[in-house]
Formats: C-alpha cells, sequence, structure tokens
C-alpha cells in the first residue's frame, strides 16, 4: 500500500527562525509536488520537483527531492506570519503515465511574532 | 482568468438524495480529477480522466459517478448521499497526465444530513 507520510502534522514557529517539514514516501517515484492550502480557500501548487536531487526555492521556502531516499524536504527560512498555512506533498505513483497524485496528511503551519 | 470553476460551493443534502458537483475548466486541460479532503486525512482521489470520453476510479470511488463528454466539464454525481459523504470537494486540472502539476477549483463544501 502507498503512504505518503508527513512530518511533523502540527508546526508552531516563532517569526525569524527555520524549520524543515518533511515528506516520507514507500513507492519508487521521481515526481513531487508541494502544494499550500490557507484555511477555507483552495491548494496553490508550491513547487514541482521532477527529478533525484532536484531543488526549488521560492522566496523563504526551498524544496528538495531524493528519489533514493524516497524523501523531500520542504525548509523554511526565517519564517514570517504570512508563512502561515497547511502545506501538502503529494506523489506521482505512475510517473507521469496518468497523472494521479496521492497526497499526505498535511503539516499545519502556525507563525507566530 | 476563471481557470476551474466549481458549483456549487455550499450544499446541504439529506440521506438518500442525490446530486451533482460541477466542474469545469477553461485551459483545455486534457486530465480532471476529483478530491475529497476530511480532517486529518489530507486529500483523497476519487476518480480522474484523462480525456474526453475516458474515465476511471482513483482510491474512494464508491458512490460516486463520473463523465466526460466534453473536455471542459466534469461533474461528480451522488448517487444516494450518505453522512459518510459530509466532506469538501475539489476539482483539478492539468494540461495532461504528464504534467502533473494540478490547478484546483475553490472546493465544494457538502454536508449529508
Amino acid at each position: 500500500e502507498l503512504k505518503v507520510e508527513q512530518n511533523p502534522l502540527f508546526l508552531s514557529m516563532q517569526e525569524g527562525k527555520n524549520y524543515t517539514i518533511y515528506c516520507n514516501y514507500s513507492t519508487t517515484s521521481d515526481r513531487l509536488y508541494w502544494y499550500r492550502q490557507d484555511p477555507g480557500k483552495s491548494l496553490e501548487s508550491l513547487f514541482v520537483l521532477l527529478s533525484n536531487g532536484a531543488v526549488k526555492q521560492e522566496g523563504r521556502l526551498m524544496a528538495s527531492l531524493d528519489t533514493k531516499a524516497r524523501l523531500s524536504t520542504l525548509h523554511i527560512t526565517a519564517a514570517v506570519h504570512d508563512l502561515s498555512a497547511t502545506y501538502f506533498c503529494a506523489v506521482d505513483i505512475y510517473g507521469g503515465s496518468q497523472g494521479n497524485l496521492i497526497f499526505g496528511k498535511g503539516t499545519k503551519l502556525s507563525v507566530k511574532p | 482568468n476563471a481557470g476551474v470553476t466549481q458549483t456549487p460551493k455550499f450544499q446541504v443534502l439529506k440521506t438518500g438524495q442525490s446530486m451533482t458537483l460541477q466542474c469545469a475548466q477553461d485551459m483545455n486541460h486534457e486530465y480532471m480529477s476529483w478530491y475529497r479532503q476530511d480532517p486529518g486525512m489530507g486529500l483523497r482521489l476519487i476518480h480522474y480522466s484523462v480525456g474526453a470520453g475516458i474515465t476511471d476510479q482513483g482510491e474512494v470511488p464508491n458512490g460516486y459517478n463520473v463523465s466526460r463528454s466534453t473536455t471542459e466539464d466534469f461533474p461528480l454525481r451522488l448517487l444516494s448521499a450518505a453522512p459518510s459523504q459530509t466532506s469538501v470537494y475539489f476539482c483539478a486540472s492539468s494540461y495532461s497526465a504528464r504534467s502533473g502539476q494540478l490547478f484546483f477549483g475553490e472546493g465544494s463544501r457538502l454536508t449529508v444530513l
């Protein structure tokens, strides 16, 4: 059974601090996606990681993918309140042939002053 | 830009009633899918379509039907609503199955009494 596990599920940070969210998955895949969801809103695509060693950065967020370890990380640098949201990783288990993504349960991030 | 449009945004049903959640996209995307989101469960794939006339089941298809008569539209039908189908439903699309990067609608919040 495919599992996509995120940890932590809840994260309370102070502004200015750094932290990393982890996404482990249980089957072979070289495609991984990160999404952000604000409360009561839809999901917004953050990063698309399409190969082993891929690293993408946008502002204070940086995502990486290690397909051999079946691990992706989302690193937050010098957190600000605007980053408060729920972050989901999603794995494409069919290598892009069907487009189906399996989502983790999400990490709810709260950044406090 | 309309993107992915879902209607209705809110709906209350009684057990046993049927209804259709509408989804339309104006981006000429081949791939469309329906997810449900429940607290603490992430998003789970209900049904998906890789093109007009082609549909298939996801993780949790029971109690739902779909059809894809045009590229633009992908309605989700609840045949006989049950309280377990109380959820937030998201429609998503991408350029192709190989693309993987999903564009989400705003969501439809369904309550079954």
